[in-house]
């Protein structure tokens, strides 16, 4: 069975760009969670889609937005890159997001904000 | 305010030699506990889920353990291939929604 998968594994901005990054959750898995992490604030939750909705949400400011498509595959955007919103971007999928709480990690995106 | 610590947050081990990871939290609203293994440059690989205070479950040479205020890694005769971060998370439930935090993990070196 395919994990999860995330495009691109690499990526390097300008600051004031914007980037936009893709998840393929595994087969059957309707819930996608994404997180941010980097080494001083550790694992942070963005936000969770589920039937293409957004059903919860983290606290980072609106430059950060998402949606999921009817295959359940999520992309997540950032308009108006920051040196700051260099890390690891990662993406979670569970089977539904409230009857079986398990996620499972894709390998990351790695944003680098220049 | 939901508060996940871990500690401690480097353990050098040598091979054989049996430790504990520490996850102790201060939440309200706790709908299970996990346990999550990182190697570099690589997405979160998930260990195990915990519910309820008492409740054990183990896979190979570690076993989670969880009370109402904390929960302990145990690992048995780790071995190098054991080496990576170790993370615990919680899932909590209020006003209808939930949220997932994190805490910032223990990095375990394993020594041959």
């Amino acid at each position: 069975k395919a994990g999860v998968t995330q495009t691109p594994r690499y990526l390097i901005k300008t600051r004031g760009q914007q980037v936009t990054l893709s998840c393929s959750p595994i087969s059957g898995h309707r819930s996608v969670s994404w997180y941010q992490q980097t080494p001083g604030q550790g694992l942070q939750f963005l936000f969770e889609y589920f039937s293409e909705t957004q059903r919860n949400k983290g606290n980072f400011p609106g430059r950060f937005s998402g949606r999921q498509f009817s295959n359940s595959r999520s992309e997540m955007n950032v308009s108006t890159l920051e040196l700051g919103d260099s890390a690891l971007y990662l993406c979670a999928s569970s089977l539904t997001g409230q009857l079986s709480y398990e996620q499972y990690f894709g390998p990351g995106t790695r944003l680098t904000v220049t | 305010e939901d508060q996940v610590t871990q500690s401690p947050e480097a353990l050098r081990l040598q091979e054989g030699e049996s430790s504990s990871l520490n996850c102790s939290y201060t939440v309200s609203g706790l709908r299970g506990l996990f346990w999550y293994r990182q190697d570099p440059g690589k997405g979160p690989e998930f260990l195990f889920t915990l519910y309820s205070a008492g409740e054990e479950k183990e896979k190979e040479r570690l076993k989670a353990t969880l009370t109402k205020k904390e929960s302990f890694l145990h690992i048995t005769a780790p071995k190098p291939e054991d080496s990576a971060t170790y993370l615990c998370a919680v899932r909590l439930v209020g006003s209808g929604t939930y949220k997932y935090i994190f805490g910032t993990g223990t990095r375990l070196k394993v020594l041959a």
